[in-house]
C-alpha cells in the first residue's frame, strides 16, 4: 500500500463547475496535510494545508479532512481554464516525513 | 522575500560522473529537503536538514548524499550516476515552528539532470 493515493486522472470538469480531487494516507499517525498545485514546467506550489479535521476554505478552495477515515480532499469551486494542473496531496508523517500522493491531472474546459 | 534558489538550473553528466547540485533557502527558514521528481515515480523524498543536521532519509541508494551548512545553504551530491538518476531535483525549505518544521515547503525551480 502506497503512503499516500490520489484519485486517478485525469479530472476534466467545465469551467464554472466543482472540481473534486481526493487523496488517502495510510500512517493514521499523521498530523500536517497539504495541498500543492503544479503547472506543467514549474515546481510545486502550496496552496493549502489542514490540521485539524473538518473544513478549511481560502477564496474558491476548500480543503477537508477527515482522519477517521484517513482521507483529505481539495474542492475548488467556479472552476478557471487557470485552474488547470497537477493537484498533488502532501502528509506529514508520523516520523516527520513529507510524503507526496502521485498527483491528479486536472483539466478545466472553457 | 526571495524565493528559494537552486543551481545549476539544468545539467547534463555521463555515466559514472558525479554531481553536486545546490539550494539556498527562504532567509530564516532553517529545514531544507530534497526530492526527486520522475514522470514515472513522482515527487520522492530524498532527504531534510535541520541545523546542519540531517534528521530523514528516503529510500535511496548511499549514492546520494547531501549536506547543510551554518547558513542554512543546502547541497546534494550523487555519485557513480545512472541513466535512471535522470530527473528534476527540488529543493524545498520549510519554516519551523515549536521546535519542529511546519511541514509547508516552498520549492525551487529545480535542478533538471540528464545522465547520458
Amino acid at each position: 500500500q502506497k503512503e499516500v493515493e490520489q484519485n486517478s486522472g485525469p479530472l476534466s470538469v467545465p469551467e464554472g463547475a466543482i472540481a473534486s480531487l481526493n487523496c488517502t494516507y495510510s500512517d493514521r499517525g499523521s498530523q500536517s496535510f497539504f495541498w500543492y498545485r503544479q503547472y506543467s514546467g514549474k515546481s510545486p506550489e502550496l496552496i493549502m494545508s489542514i490540521y485539524s479535521n473538518g473544513d478549511k476554505e481560502d477564496g474558491r478552495f476548500t480543503a477537508q479532512l477527515n482522519k477517521a477515515s484517513q482521507y483529505v480532499s481539495l474542492l475548488i469551486r467556479d472552476s478557471q481554464p487557470s485552474d488547470s494542473a497537477t493537484y498533488l496531496c502532501a502528509v506529514k508523517t508520523s516520523y516527520d516525513k513529507v510524503i507526496f500522493g502521485p498527483g491528479t491531472s486536472l483539466s478545466v474546459i472553457p | 522575500k526571495a524565493g528559494v534558489t537552486q543551481t545549476p538550473r539544468y545539467l547534463i553528466k555521463t555515466r559514472g560522473q558525479q554531481v553536486t547540485l545546490s539550494c539556498s533557502p527562504i532567509s530564516g527558514h532553517r529545514s531544507v529537503s530534497w526530492y526527486q521528481q520522475t514522470p514515472g515515480q513522482g515527487l520522492q523524498f530524498l532527504f531534510e536538514y535541520f541545523s546542519e543536521t540531517q534528521r530523514n532519509k528516503g529510500n535511496f541508494p548511499g549514492r546520494f548524499s547531501g549536506r547543510q551548512f551554518s547558513n542554512s545553504r543546502s547541497e546534494m551530491n550523487v555519485s557513480t550516476l545512472e541513466l535512471g538518476d535522470s530527473a528534476l531535483y527540488l529543493c524545498a525549505s520549510s519554516p519551523y515552528s515549536g521546535g519542529a518544521s511546519t511541514g509547508e515547503l516552498f520549492f525551487g525551480e529545480g535542478s533538471r539532470l540528464t545522465v547520458l
